[in-house]
């Protein structure tokens, strides 16, 4: 078990472009999340999948993003048309639904900067 | 809604001085608690839980005891290290599927 990954580790990219992040899982976890995370704050709940089923989206996820699970293992997180503001952290998670206290794994974070 | 709050930073202590960083919580019902660690150039690691009221968690000298009454998860250690420097998350589960954090606490600790 290698734990949670996240692919690619930092992304540059210019005002207006889109940018696409990767998240691999625990293989046996069920539940994904994805979180942002400002400096100096912490982790911001954006979305969260149950097998392939996006089950809740915060309202910081606007219209410029979109996240997917289609074969309920991978998940990817969209971002088009990126804004300076969009510069952050962004952390997948994994856990398995059913423990009883959701314990959450994070992965390293792929780190956004938009130029 | 639920949200978390802890003591500002960066907390600087010497090493073997005893560490105290406050977490206090809103939230209906009973949360699970936890306090999260990162350290520098790494991913969040859970440190310890607690899952009802009066439960204490611990794990490599740390420890943090769930308080409803105070609705309090201070987290503790008697004798830091400089390995122990890091940024420190309390965060609660309550319901659904998220995680809701505290802002961070950064913890700087000299020889």
């Amino acid at each position: 078990d290698t734990g949670v990954s996240q692919d690619p580790r930092h992304k540059i990219t210019k005002r207006g472009q889109n940018v696409t992040f990767r998240c691999d899982p625990i293989s046996e976890h069920n539940r994904l999340y994805w979180y942002r995370q400002t400096l100096g704050q912490g982790p911001e709940f954006l979305t969260y999948f149950q097998n392939e089923a996006q089950l809740e989206k915060s309202r910081l996820l606007s219209d410029r993003f979109s996240a997917e699970r289609p074969k309920g293992s991978f998940s990817t997180l969209e971002i088009q048309r990126t804004e300076q503001g969009d510069s952050a952290m962004y952390l997948c998670a994994s856990s398995l639904a059913g423990s009883s206290y959701n314990e959450q794994f994070f992965g390293p974070g792929t780190r956004l900067t938009v130029l | 809604g639920d949200s978390v709050t802890q003591m500002e930073g960066p907390v600087t202590l010497s090493e073997e001085a005893f560490l105290t960083i406050n977490c206090t919580y809103t939230a209906t019902g009973y949360p699970s608690l936890f306090w999260y660690v990162q350290y520098p150039g790494e991913g969040l690691q859970l440190l310890l839980k607690a899952t009802k009221a009066d439960d204490k968690g611990s794990n490599k000298g740390f420890e943090a005891t769930y308080r409803k009454e105070t609705t309090s998860f201070h987290l503790e250690k008697g004798s830091v290290q400089v390995s122990d420097s890091a940024v420190y998350f309390c965060a609660l589960y309550n319901q659904g599927g998220k995680l809701i954090f505290g802002q961070g606490t950064e913890l700087s600790v000299k020889p």
